[in-house]
């Protein structure tokens, strides 16, 4: 069965503060996974999106890594800022079949002054 | 450039009611997409549609239906609307049909 696993399902840290948000997936076969940021009551913003040969993709203060081998990525945020505080979604895409995009639960981030 | 529009913003519809929620794609783009979002958990997918035929449906009932439009806008119609049916719904473009996705604002429903 094609899931999307996200760790942990909440978390909260310090402003100023690293973390790093986990992602395990077993959808195949794999075509690209992607991070996205939501925050309350809004749509999911695009962070980063990687396919199978890559294996860090940096956007700013976000770094999302893939493990295609044993089907892990993290998403690591550096120097955390308030405005950081959101919903963090993986989703996972399988090749040539649009019914395959799985969205994980996210993990709810809160950044504390 | 405008992003991707939905409307309407938020709606309150009772039991039994039929809805249509519209979207509006990036200019360009000729994929959109609709997901299901109960609060406290991930977008669901409902159907994608790529050049006004629909590509993907997920595990929804056939209360729930869409189509596309000759300028790529979209409308997802519900009927016999559920209780359960209360959540966020989002629609997303892209230029192609694998393609990174944007997603709009999303629409409110509440089933009361």
């Amino acid at each position: 069965k094609n899931q999307v696993e996200q760790s942990p399902q909440s978390l909260i840290i310090l402003e100023g503060k690293n973390c790093t948000l986990q992602c395990n997936y077993t959808v195949s076969p794999f075509s690209n996974l992607r991070w996205y940021k939501q925050d309350t009551g809004r749509g999911p913003v695009s962070l980063t999106i990687m396919t199978f040969s890559e294996n860090t993709k940096s956007n700013g203060r976000y770094t999302a890594t893939l493990d295609a081998d044993t089907k892990q990525s993290s998403l690591h945020i550096t120097a955390s800022q308030l405005s950081d505080s959101a919903s963090y979604i993986c989703v996972v895409s399988a090749r040539s079949s649009a019914s395959k995009i799985i969205f994980g639960s996210g993990t709810r981030l809160s950044i504390r002054p | 450039d405008a992003g991707v529009t939905q409307s309407p913003t938020h709606l309150i519809k009772t039991r039994g009611q039929h809805v249509t929620l519209r979207c509006s794609p990036i200019s360009g783009h000729k994929s959109v997409s609709w997901y299901q979002q109960v609060l406290g958990q991930g977008p669901q997918f409902i159907f994608q549609y790529y050049e006004k035929e629909e590509r993907g449906r997920g595990n929804f009932p056939d209360r729930f239906s869409a189509r596309q439009f000759p300028n790529y806008s979209s409308e997802l119609n519900v009927n016999a609307l559920l209780l359960g049916d209360s959540a966020l719904y989002l629609c997303a473009s892209s230029q192609l049909d694998a393609d990174t996705q944007y997603f709009g604002p999303g629409t409110r429903l509440t089933v009361l």
